[in-house]
């Protein structure tokens, strides 16, 4: 199975602020890595396909980066309404697996 | 617009089983790979199973491999997952998500617990 991880596990941040989460696959995906935005009591929702593809809806401020192993979400400059906690997932084999999350809090 | 309305979920004793349904609307069911994923209480998301279009492709995290059977009516646009010999580990919100991997839209989600 890949392991999917990410870093930090969470992160104080003040709106405006320019915001990175890393991914790490233990093997090879390729570009097959996705990214999910859950709100507390929400369902998750698809920000980011294919590493580095806005999926229709998404704010621009958005981004996604990164192939192989290694993958970047990055949020230019942060809103109130993304205090969310951020999930990467592969794509490229079964199991389909997520990252452990990481919750981006208010500082 | 896309909805995926799940149902079946509830409380259970270790050993027992429970159907889960799912219906979709606001696209062509037929034409999309399937998946549930759960999420345990204050935890993180877990990929359970996946099914092909024309149901003849399924695949199972390898925790409920013997013990789930994933399966839809695509006459009726629904999912379903058949969940036996359910354990105290199994308890979660149970989402149903379109698509087989690229999990483009989610429902709300029914909570199963095991417990006795």
């Amino acid at each position: 199975d890949i392991q999917m991880t990410q870093s930090p596990s969470s992160l104080s941040a003040s709106v405006g602020d320019r915001v990175t989460i890393a991914c790490r696959a233990s093997q090879s995906i390729s570009s097959h890595l996705i990214w999910h935005q859950q709100k507390p009591g929400k369902a998750p929702k698809l920000l980011i396909y294919a590493a580095c593809n806005l999926q229709s809806g998404v704010p621009s401020r958005f981004s996604g980066s990164g192939s192989g192993t290694d993958f970047t979400l990055t949020i230019s400059s942060l809103q109130p309404e993304d205090f969310a906690t951020y999930y990467c997932q592969q794509n490229n084999s079964i199991p389909r697996t997520f990252g452990q999350g990481t919750k981006v809090e208010v500082k | 617009e896309v909805q995926l309305v799940e149902a079946g979920g509830g409380l259970v004793q270790p050993g027992g089983s429970l159907r889960l349904s799912c219906v979709a609307s606001g696209f062509t069911f037929s034409t999309y790979w399937m998946s549930w994923v759960r999420q345990a209480p204050g935890r993180g998301l877990e990929w359970v199973a996946n099914i092909r279009q024309d149901g003849g492709d399924k695949y199972y995290v390898d925790s409920v491999k013997g013990r789930f059977t994933i399966s839809r009516d695509n006459t009726e646009n629904s999912l379903f997952l058949q969940m036996n010999s359910l354990r105290a580990d199994d308890t979660a919100l149970y989402y149903c998500v379109r698509g087989g991997g690229s999990f483009d839209s989610w429902g709300q989600g029914t909570l199963v617990t095991v417990s006795s």
